[in-house]
């Protein structure tokens, strides 16, 4: 079993429409919690980072983590088509520490 | 967050050979680190780099072959050593203001190993 598991997609949304990544762990002592945004030949981008249950807002970006399911997933509401990139999901472990475990990422595809 | 720089950008080099890869921050940093991304892959850390002592591998990578310093909390360097075709990737640094805090990426170094 994979330790971050995400579909790789590609995921594809119309322009407007809200779009939903998923993300599950293995770790179920896993503290923090990472979205990173990355465009083709580009380095990743923090986007949004949990460590509590719930929900967690930043403009068109929701972040909602469940550690009971341990599952993670990311909201782009009123999706563009500059948000068309791979998601990757990245876990820290548990006991905090400096170690993120990434995921294979998703890509998502906005069409217009 | 801080700005992130890495040198070389790009670079093509022949099998045996080694490259050094710079990253320069411009504040700062408790936590420095590096990756891989091996192509249609996802990221990989290889080593966290400690100021003034020797890096912490992760399973798999070994310090003969990649040999990283840290010489100041601005600055670190990673090798890739004796490199074959299978180094052919990205390699990222990263930093980070606590043990534990979100990661920021430099912009990366493209490898390709003839």
């Amino acid at each position: 079993q994979k330790e971050v598991e995400q579909n790789s997609g590609p995921l594809s949304v119309p322009e407007g429409a809200i779009a939903s990544l998923n993300c599950t762990y293995s770790d179920r002592g896993s503290q923090s919690f990472f979205w990173y945004r990355q465009y083709s030949g580009k380095s990743p981008e923090l986007i949004m980072f949990i460590y509590s249950n719930g929900d967690k807002e930043d403009g068109r970006f929701t972040a909602q983590l469940n550690k009971a399911s341990q599952y993670v997933s990311l909201l782009i509401r009123d999706s563009q088509p500059s948000d068309s990139a791979t998601y990757l999901c990245a876990v820290s472990p548990a006991g905090g520490g400096n170690k993120l475990t990434f995921g294979t990422g998703t890509q998502l595809k906005v069409e217009l | 967050s801080a700005v992130i720089s890495q040198k070389p950008s790009r670079d093509i080099c022949q099998r045996g050979t080694s490259l050094t890869i710079q990253c320069q921050v411009d504040s700062q940093v408790t936590m420095m680190f590096w990756y891989r991304q091996q192509p249609g892959q996802s990221l990989t850390l290889i080593a966290t780099a400690n100021q003034g002592s020797e890096a912490t591998y992760e399973s798999g990578f070994v310090i003969d072959k990649f040999p990283i310093s840290r010489p100041n909390l601005t600055f670190s360097t990673l090798t890739v050593s004796n490199m074959s075709p299978e180094d052919s990737s990205i390699y990222l640094c990263s930093v980070a203001t606590a043990p534990g805090d979100e990661q920021f990426f430099g912009p990366g170094t493209r490898l390709t190993v003839l």
